[in-house]
């Protein structure tokens, strides 16, 4: 069965910074590309980054160009989100999500974790 | 960037009564078209992808339709499981983009 948990939410402030992490199981990491996606509350849904299978690629929405780097380590069936200069606008729930089908095509995600919060407020 | 459209924002229905879910893009994304389904506290579930293919074990009474700009979702009998709030995507060009959402509640 596929597991995508996320950890490392936090309230912060802005300006800081912060490290998202998703642990992966039930499949193999190395097959392929992830991404992450966002909720602000009561809110819809927004694509934030993505990493190809093999860290060769990345994308970013460009509201966080700049500011977040996504990465991913295949060895420990982890991704992770490097977020700085946070923002109040960058206030959500961050998901974790595989896509459907392998390699970098603009994908459809299959498996989505719980998500993790993060509040930026003074 | 593409922008999706969904409408109505809100579908009241009744228990099997039939739902019809809007989406339309600004662009053409030719049948890459992808919906979900969330319900409050949940994660979302992928429904359909590339217009009108199920997702696994998804029952028959969801289809998806459309090309271009111009996209349905249908649920053909509304479950009391069902009612919940429904997203499309698209996955034709970068940055990904998603709708704003169709709530569909209990009448």
């Amino acid at each position: 069965e596929v597991q995508l948990v996320e950890s490392g939410g936090d309230l912060v402030q802005p300006g800081r910074s912060l490290r998202l992490s998703c642990a992966a199981s039930g499949f193999t990491l190395d097959d392929y590309a992830m991404h992450w996606v966002r909720q602000a509350p009561g809110k819809g849904l927004e694509w934030v980054s993505g990493i190809s299978w093999n860290s060769g690629i990345a994308g970013y929405a460009d509201s966080v160009k700049g500011r977040f780097t996504i990465s991913r380590d295949n060895a420990k069936n982890s991704l992770y989100l490097q977020m700085n200069s946070l923002r109040a606008e960058d206030t959500a729930l961050y998901y974790c999500a595989k896509v459907l089908t392998t390699g970098w095509d603009a994908p459809a995600f299959d498996h989505w974790g719980q998500g993790t919060l993060v509040t930026v407020s003074a | 960037e593409i922008v999706l459209t969904q409408s109505p924002a809100t579908l009241s229905l009744s228990p099997g009564e039939r739902a019809t879910l809007s989406c339309r893009a600004s662009q053409s994304v030719s049948s890459y078209l992808v919906w979900y389904q969330q319900k409050p506290g949940q994660a979302p579930r992928l429904l359909i992808y590339d217009a009108s293919n199920r997702a696994t074990g998804l029952p028959a009474r969801f289809s998806g339709s459309g090309s271009g700009t111009d996209f349905t979702l249908t649920i053909s009998t509304l479950e009391p499981e069902d009612f919940a709030v429904y997203y499309c995507q698209q996955r034709s060009n970068w940055p990904l983009t998603f709708g704003g959402g169709t709530k569909v509640e209990i009448k």
